[in-house]
């Protein structure tokens, strides 16, 4: 099985903080994204990567940065954190696209900013 | 712009019931319509359609895509309370990339 793991389930931040989520895969998948939940608004893509140090914008990638040195991997930063970046923030890889398999999502991290 | 429709917002049912999940896009290029379960935590996958017309199914649960009306419907059939969950639908526009509705809230009452 396929398995998506998130350091945190919950993280209580303070406003200005520089803040890291981390997600590591096990299924040598190309692809990794990074994703925020917020009721009505379901889930937006803040960044993705095809590969190791490549790393592309999604839809909200402002007030955001990432970071994927391996291929495993893949970490989403706050530079300084905003009470409008409380969120669930859900990390999801998957195979290239020649394997057209769908992405597998880890357990997601319940960030709150104060 | 892309966007993913899913209706009804939530849903309320007694086991045994039947319910159908709809699922409308539009999107500049289609690749395939995705459909997950979430409980407490991840999504996790049921579906994933590229055809028309072509059901896909699992258990209780089936999907059928219709590319030229643009929708999917997710049918689950004599439900349990362990169906209850947020079902999300999501379209892949362009290589690998998510989009994704809001969901459908569905809740099974004994």
């Amino acid at each position: 099985d396929v398995k998506v793991t998130q350091s945190s389930r919950y993280l209580v931040k303070r406003t200005g903080e520089k803040v890291f989520l981390e997600c590591v895969q096990d299924m040598d998948h190309e692809n990794m994204f990074w994703y925020r939940q917020d009721p009505g608004l379901g889930l937006r893509l803040i960044y993705f990567s095809y590969d190791v140090k490549m790393k592309e914008k999604g839809d909200i990638p402002e007030g955001y940065s990432v970071s994927r040195e391996k291929k495993e991997r893949f970490s989403l930063i706050l530079e300084s954190a905003s009470t409008n970046q409380t969120s669930m923030y859900l990390c999801a890889s998957s195979f290239g696209d020649r394997e057209r398999q769908p992405q597998h999502f880890g357990d997601g991290t319940r960030l709150s900013i104060l | 712009e892309d966007k993913v429709v899913q209706s009804p917002l939530s849903l309320v049912v007694h086991e045994g019931d039947t319910v159908t999940l709809n699922c409308s896009y539009e999107v500049t290029n289609f690749r395939s319509l995705l459909w997950y379960k979430q409980e407490k935590k991840a999504p996790t996958f049921l579906f994933m359609l590229t055809s028309s017309g072509i059901e896909k199914k699992s258990g209780r649960l089936s999907s059928i895509l219709d590319k030229k009306e643009l929708f999917s419907i997710l049918n689950i059939t004599a439900t349990q309370t362990g169906d209850s969950a947020v079902y999300l639908c999501a379209v892949e526009p362009s290589t690998d990339k998510l989009i994704f509705g809001t969901g459908t809230r569905l809740q099974v009452f004994p």
